[in-house]
């Protein structure tokens, strides 16, 4: 059962453009919405986060935008860089849960000049 | 400084084997984290520990065996190894959970651990 879902699996996105990518939750009792961006070879890095008690959040080029009555989330890249080309994963907790993330399946970013 | 480190980086080892994987933070975290990453990219939870007392414990097969000495230190011991552990590991760390929402995980580089 796969909590988060996350999509699209990949996407190419010009340099300049805007890298939208989405993820969907059932678990109610997350209250915790991390994005994650991993580069070859390296550990996942905390990119942004959110809690629901707002309906988005901003810094510097990355967004991310949360709908609670739908239980989806998205994270938006402005101004792709190439430098940005990595895998990113949405990922949830829960106060109760022990700080436990739930990561979506990935989503693997390529940015062209 | 590297901030969560873990050795070996790369591992190559025959089934049946015993292996371990050492992990050290420096960040002053009391919680630390096991994480399994797949083939294909998925990230999931083994095991984490707050000051050395096991909190979370996923469904693991008895043959990984977490280990901490102390708060600071978080190490994965795998007995008879399978084909089908073959992953990258990483270990993690965070500052304890107090009320609701998270605290950022920070995670090392990842160990490969390659079963032939």
């Amino acid at each position: 059962q796969q909590q988060v879902k996350q999509s699209p699996q990949s996407l190419i996105v010009q340099k300049g453009g805007i890298s939208i990518i989405n993820c969907a939750y059932e678990n109610t009792a997350f209250d915790y919405f991390p994005w994650y961006q991993q580069f070859p070879g390296k550990g996942p890095a905390l990119l942004i986060a959110i809690r629901p008690d707002v309906s988005e959040k901003k810094e510097g080029r990355f967004t991310i935008s949360f709908n609670k009555s739908a239980k989806q989330f998205s994270l938006h890249i402005m101004d792709s860089q190439p430098g940005d080309s990595a895998t990113y994963f949405c990922a949830a907790s829960s106060a109760g849960g022990g700080n436990k993330l739930t990561f979506g399946t990935g989503t693997q970013l390529k940015v062209e000049l | 400084d590297t901030a969560v480190s873990q050795t070996p980086k790369y591992l190559v080892t025959q089934m049946g084997n015993d292996k371990s994987i050492k992990c050290e933070q420096n960040l002053g975290h009391d919680t630390m984290y096991w994480y399994k990453q797949d083939s294909k990219k998925f990230l999931k939870i083994m095991f984490s520990y707050n000051n050395k007392e096991l909190i979370i414990n996923e469904t693991v097969p008895n043959r990984f065996s977490p280990k901490s000495p102390d708060k600071a230190h978080l190490n994965l011991h795998i007995n008879s190894l399978e084909l089908g552990d073959s992953a990258v590991y990483f270990c993690a760390s965070s500052h304890p959970l107090l009320g609701g929402g998270g605290n950022t995980i920070y995670f090392g580089e990842g160990s490969w651990l390659t079963v032939v």
